[in-house]
């Protein structure tokens, strides 16, 4: 059974670039979140993603967009990258049929901007 | 007032110790509370999970919850060199929905 899987694994990109992030849930989830966690703290939520519509949204702005496809699988796209945008972004994964809050968590993609 | 407060150590114990990691919480309409293990340069790992008030245990892991104080407990039992690792407590619930919020994390290191 295939956990939650992200690409790249690794991103350098410059400032005022854009990033896409994929992400791809654990079979039988239909629900996927993501987090940003700059080092030493702990995960942000940036939004939820069901039904191919965003569920809910935290505090980060506009520039972060997302999107998910009819397979579950999501993306998360940076527009107009700040050097502060430099961290480990995670996807998690969770079934609305079981425990919403149980997610879990994809190994991330460490983007770094310079 | 972060809305989850977790010391982040790091805190250093022998092999076989008892381990007490801690956080507290502001908002009382939480009702989840998980406790995720990441090692370096991986994700978050789901440990445990408990809903409300009480204990739960798996192993040598117990979560404890205490509504009442706004404190939430995990203990390692017989700790392992394996254990080390950054601890992060999380709650969701109320109208946060799907959203966890996690506390800073604390690092742990079980030295043989």
């Amino acid at each position: 059974d295939a956990g939650v899987t992200q690409s790249p694994t690794h991103l350098i990109k410059t400032r005022g670039q854009q990033v896409t992030l994929r992400c791809s849930p654990k079979s039988g989830h239909d629900t996927v979140s993501w987090y940003q966690q700059a080092l030493g703290q702990g995960p942000q939520f940036i939004f939820q993603y069901y039904e191919e519509e965003e569920r809910q949204r935290g505090n980060f702005p506009d520039r972060f967009s997302g999107h998910q496809f009819p397979n579950y699988s999501s993306e998360l796209n940076v527009n107009a990258l700040l050097l502060g945008d430099s961290a480990l972004y995670l996807c998690a994964s969770s079934s609305t049929t079981s425990a919403p809050y149980e997610q879990y968590f994809g190994p991330g993609t460490r983007l770094t901007v310079t | 007032q972060k809305e989850v407060e977790q010391d982040p150590g790091p805190l250093s114990v022998p092999e076989g110790a008892i381990v007490s990691l801690n956080c507290t919480y502001s908002n009382s309409a939480f009702q989840y509370f998980m406790w995720y293990r990441q090692y370096s340069r991986k994700g978050p790992e789901l440990l445990m999970y408990t809903y409300s008030s009480g204990n739960k245990e798996d192993g040598r892991f117990t979560a404890q919850v205490d509504k009442s104080s706004k404190y939430i407990s995990l203990f390692i039992r017989d700790s392992q060199p394996s254990d080390s690792a950054t601890y992060l407590c999380a709650h969701a619930g109320g109208t946060s929905y799907g959203k966890l919020t996690f506390g800073q994390g604390t690092i742990l290191t079980v030295h043989p």
